[in-house]
């Protein structure tokens, strides 16, 4: 979507090592930010989100970093397995509504 | 729970012809929306709905129609369908109409000749 930006668009890492993929929004006034995996052929689905009242949140493997100055929040995924081979998209909020656009998405490979 | 459950999963129409994506959830959630995913383009939003008898656009909603009758339900209607229209396409819902998880259904690849 036209409001949020999301780099890199591939990525492939060797396993155990890290990624990290990161997004822009322009809207200053988004405070919630999730982040979607979608693996080959399936539906996407949540893997961790982040509010505006907080930098930083972990969920074992994965974080999500904030920085609501520069308007740009960050996953990470620490020691990646095959299985972490998947499209991951950010998203952020437009008005008021669960309105959330989308980026574009970043497909990230983890070699064996 | 079914979730949320799409139907068709596959279909192609001849330019010009309508047709009716199913979309139904069992979880009582308030806000229902559609999507369409083309390569490189993410998720884009066509239409939403907060609740029954209330539906909005979204970034992308010409040439689409929705209607919201039952909190169930929320159809996607193409009028005449077009080759741009050729995509997947996605239902979510969500428990309440504030920022949450969306619950995306299996999705709909549709063709257009």
């Amino acid at each position: 979507g036209e409001n949020v930006e999301q780099h890199p668009s591939t990525l492939s890492v060797q396993e155990g090592d890290s990624a990290v993929i990161k997004c822009t929004y322009s809207d200053s006034a988004s405070n919630y930010f999730p982040w979607y995996k979608q693996e080959l052929g399936k539906r996407p689905q949540l893997i961790i989100d982040i509010r505006s009242n907080v930098g930083e949140k972990k969920d074992q493997r994965i974080a999500v970093t904030l920085n609501k100055t520069a308007k740009h929040f960050s996953l990470h995924i620490t020691e990646t397995q095959p299985e972490d081979s998947a499209v991951y998209f950010c998203a952020a909020p437009k008005g008021d509504n669960n309105d959330m656009r989308f980026g574009a998405g970043t497909r990230l490979t983890v070699k064996p | 729970n079914a979730g949320v459950t799409q139907t068709p999963k596959f279909q192609v129409l001849k330019t010009g012809q309508s047709m009716t994506l199913q979309c139904a959830q069992d979880m009582n959630h308030e806000y229902m929306s559609w999507y369409r995913q083309d390569p490189g383009m993410g998720l884009r939003l066509i239409h939403y709905s907060v609740g029954a008898g209330i539906t909005d656009q979204g970034e992308v909603p010409n040439g689409y129609n929705v209607s919201r009758s039952t909190t169930e339900d929320f159809p996607l209607r193409l009028l005449s369908a077009a080759p741009s229209q050729t995509s997947v396409y996605f239902c979510a819902s969500s428990y309440s109409r504030d920022y949450g998880e969306l619950f995306f259904g299996e999705g709909s690849r549709l063709t257009v000749l």
